[in-house]
């Protein structure tokens, strides 16, 4: 199985500044055939499913604002929150759908200082 | 729009099977790939399955031996049983569709039902 690794496990950013989420993976879930990376970030708030932020590792899914930034390739990726809102406080997770089984990281909490 | 509707018993006793059903409106299930994912309290998620409208299905290795994913076309639901439960399996339980734009990734997801597994 691919394990992917968050770090920070929480974070707390004041308004309006950057908030940066990182997640490794155990391989590389680059598919050279595509030229894609197999990697998508979700935020999930409290007793809500988790929503849909980005895909192909920096593909903004349509409706997110675009505080929201995806980044990197093959094991090392990056969410960037450019300027913190009250409404971004959540819990992130990145998710691979390169292999099976499909796999989550053990998520990051984003709060405001 | 689309919605995705997890139904089914919220309390299922050890070694006994969980079966839930998810209601999607808006879309048909012969559109694409369906999974059925589950997240314990404070934990991340985990994925346990998919399904296409054919039929054709696929198990996360750790649950296949428990888990049937199945599809009805007629009345636009997936289904899932997962036999001999145990606490290990109480969580929410999501269905979710596949995002095809985005090579499978999940861009729809229903509200989720928890399942709480005790005697």
């Amino acid at each position: 199985d691919i394990v992917l690794t968050q770090s920070p496990e929480s974070l707390a950013v004041s308004l309006g500044e950057r908030a940066t989420i990182n997640c490794k993976s155990s391989r590389s879930v680059f598919y050279t055939s595509t030229s894609k990376n197999y990697l998508a970030w979700y935020q999930q708030k409290p007793g809500q499913p988790p929503k849909l932020l980005i895909y192909w590792a920096s593909v903004r899914q349509s409706g997110v604002p675009d505080r929201f930034s995806g980044s990197g390739s093959e094991t090392d990726f990056t969410l960037t929150i450019s300027s913190l809102q009250a409404e971004d406080v959540a819990v992130y997770y990145c998710h691979q759908y390169y292999s099976i089984p499909r796999t989550f990281g053990q998520g990051t909490r984003v709060e405001i200082k | 729009q689309v919605q995705l509707q997890e139904s089914g018993p919220g309390l299922v006793k050890p070694s006994e099977t969980l079966s839930l059903t998810c209601t999607v409106s808006g879309d048909s299930v012969t559109s694409f790939f369906w999974s059925w994912i589950r997240q314990p309290a404070g934990l991340g998620p985990e994925w346990i399955g998919y399904i296409y409208y054919s039929g054709s299905t696929l198990y996360n290795p750790s649950l296949e031996s428990r888990a049937t994913i199945s599809v009805d076309t007629t009345k636009n639901q997936c289904s899932l049983k997962l036999t001999s439960v145990t606490a290990a399996d109480t969580a929410v339980y999501y269905c979710a569709r596949h995002f095809a734009e985005g090579g499978g990734t999940f861009d729809i997801w229903g509200h989720g039902t928890v399942v709480t597994v005790s005697s």
